[in-house]
């Protein structure tokens, strides 16, 4: 099984729905993030969690939110899609301190919205 | 400027050449940097990392960091078709965030 799951891979919504996006992680960390990808812009961060009980924006937090249900799941919402939003979410953790840079990455979901 | 910058590409080298991957990053990035490959479809991986100023080795991969220029270079020796991915550099900004470049797209030809 993946260290860090993320539930769906794929969604196709329509304009104007909530959608929910799930990560799930077994490898003990604290840190957890959600990117997204779009062509030619690489990774962008939208939340970051460093603990349970923190929760900070990063570049481009307007139209989403976040939870984080306990140190193991972090979960990102679009509370009423639109289609600019489509791309492909990556959630990721990184060890306690964080120093050595290294993200451990879920596989993606891929979200479209028409 | 943007934190950390790559030229997108892509890259096209022959199949045992030398593949140089380019990053230049802005005063509000940290010393750190981090080379990351992503194959099509897939997740990023970390493939190297560089603390301090200079070179560091690992196999086929040297990294490279000029501080004093300011850029971080990603140096692919006898490139290989599998080497064929996007490779992403990162770098952590003052708030603590790993900021990624654009991403540039590697090709290699057999």
């Amino acid at each position: 099984d993946a260290d860090v799951t993320q539930t769906p891979r794929n969604r196709i919504t329509k304009t104007g729905k909530r959608i929910m996006l799930e990560c799930s992680q077994t490898k003990g960390h604290d840190r957890m993030y959600w990117y997204r990808q779009d062509p030619g812009l690489g990774l962008r961060l939208i939340y970051y969690s460093f603990d349970v009980k923190d929760i900070n924006k990063g570049e481009i937090s307007d139209g989403y939110s976040v939870s984080r249900q306990a140190q193991a799941k972090f979960s990102l919402s679009l509370e009423s899609a639109i289609p600019n939003q489509t791309a492909l979410y990556f959630c990721a953790t990184s060890d306690p301190s964080g120093v050595t840079g290294e993200l451990f990455f879920g596989e993606g979901s891929r979200l479209t919205v028409l | 400027q943007k934190e950390v910058e790559q030229n997108s590409g892509p890259l096209s080298v022959p199949e045992g050449a030398i593949a140089s991957l380019n990053c230049t990053y802005s005063d509000r990035v940290s010393q750190s940097f981090f080379w990351y490959r992503q194959y099509s479809g897939k997740s990023p991986e970390l493939i190297m990392s560089i603390y301090s100023n200079g070179d560091k080795e690992d196999g086929r991969f040297t990294a490279q960091l000029n501080k004093a220029s300011q850029y971080v270079s990603l140096l692919i020796r006898d490139s290989q078709p599998s080497d064929s991915a996007t490779y992403l550099c990162a770098g952590y900004n003052q708030g603590g965030k790993l900021i990624f470049g654009q991403g540039t797209e590697l090709s290699v030809k057999p």
